[in-house]
């Protein structure tokens, strides 16, 4: 079983339309939380990045880490076709710079 | 302007040739990380460091080393490439700080072994 766990997509929606992106981890000593996003043949850029549990809000896109089902989440409000790309979870312990990603998720947002 | 530099962008090599790829950052970062992308496989890190002389290893570490010689710098040396090595690379470049953190990524660097 891998440490991470992203469901690879596709996912397709209508433009507008609320995005839910997940992942699953094990390692329960995970502190640190990171969404990516990646543009085809485009390097990742960091999205969003939080420590511990709770949410985190920056415009259209929220942040969730519930630690106790060890599960994260990224919601997309609004989605527009310019969010047409893949979505990578990452997670670290607090003690190190090791970073495990996901397999990412493809996003593709319908105009 | 901040930026991560890689070079060379494309590499086609043959197995046993040891190689290089270059990563500098102009941003004075104490962070830097190496990643390889493969198809279906998302992002694995190799190595990264976390200053001058300090490095460590990522999830995939097998097959490369690291060094950090100068903050600016982080290359990514292949001894004896191998085809399991044909891979996107990024380097990537951090500041941490307060539960925070800032990232920039390089355009990445298409390996073939032959």
């Amino acid at each position: 079983q891998k440490e991470v766990e992203q469901d690879p997509g596709p996912l397709s929606v209508p433009e507008g339309a609320i995005v839910s992106l997940n992942c699953t981890y094990s390692n329960s000593a995970f502190q640190y939380f990171m969404w990516y996003r990646q543009y085809s043949r485009k390097g990742p850029e960091l999205l969003m990045y939080t420590y511990s549990s709770g949410n985190k809000e920056d415009g259209r896109f929220t942040a969730q880490v519930d630690k106790s089902s060890k599960y994260i989440s990224l919601f997309i409000r609004d989605s527009q076709p310019s969010d047409s790309a893949t979505y990578l979870c990452a997670m670290r312990v607090d003690s190190s710079y090791k970073l495990i990603f996901g397999s990412g998720t493809r996003l593709l947002v319908r105009p | 302007e901040a930026q991560v530099t890689q070079n060379p962008r494309y590499l086609i090599t043959v197995t046993g040739k040891k190689l290089t790829v270059t990563c500098s950052q102009n941003m004075n970062h104490e962070y830097m990380s190496w990643y390889r992308q493969d198809p279906g496989l998302g992002l694995r890190q190799i190595y990264y460091s976390m200053n001058v002389e300090v490095t460590d290893k990522g999830d995939v570490p097998e097959g490369y080393k690291v060094s950090r010689k100068e903050k600016r710098n982080f290359p990514l040396i292949l001894e004896s490439p191998s085809p399991n090595q044909t891979s996107l690379y990024f380097c990537a470049s951090s500041l941490v700080y307060s539960h925070q953190e800032t990232q920039y990524f390089g355009p990445g660097t298409r390996l073939l072994v032959l």
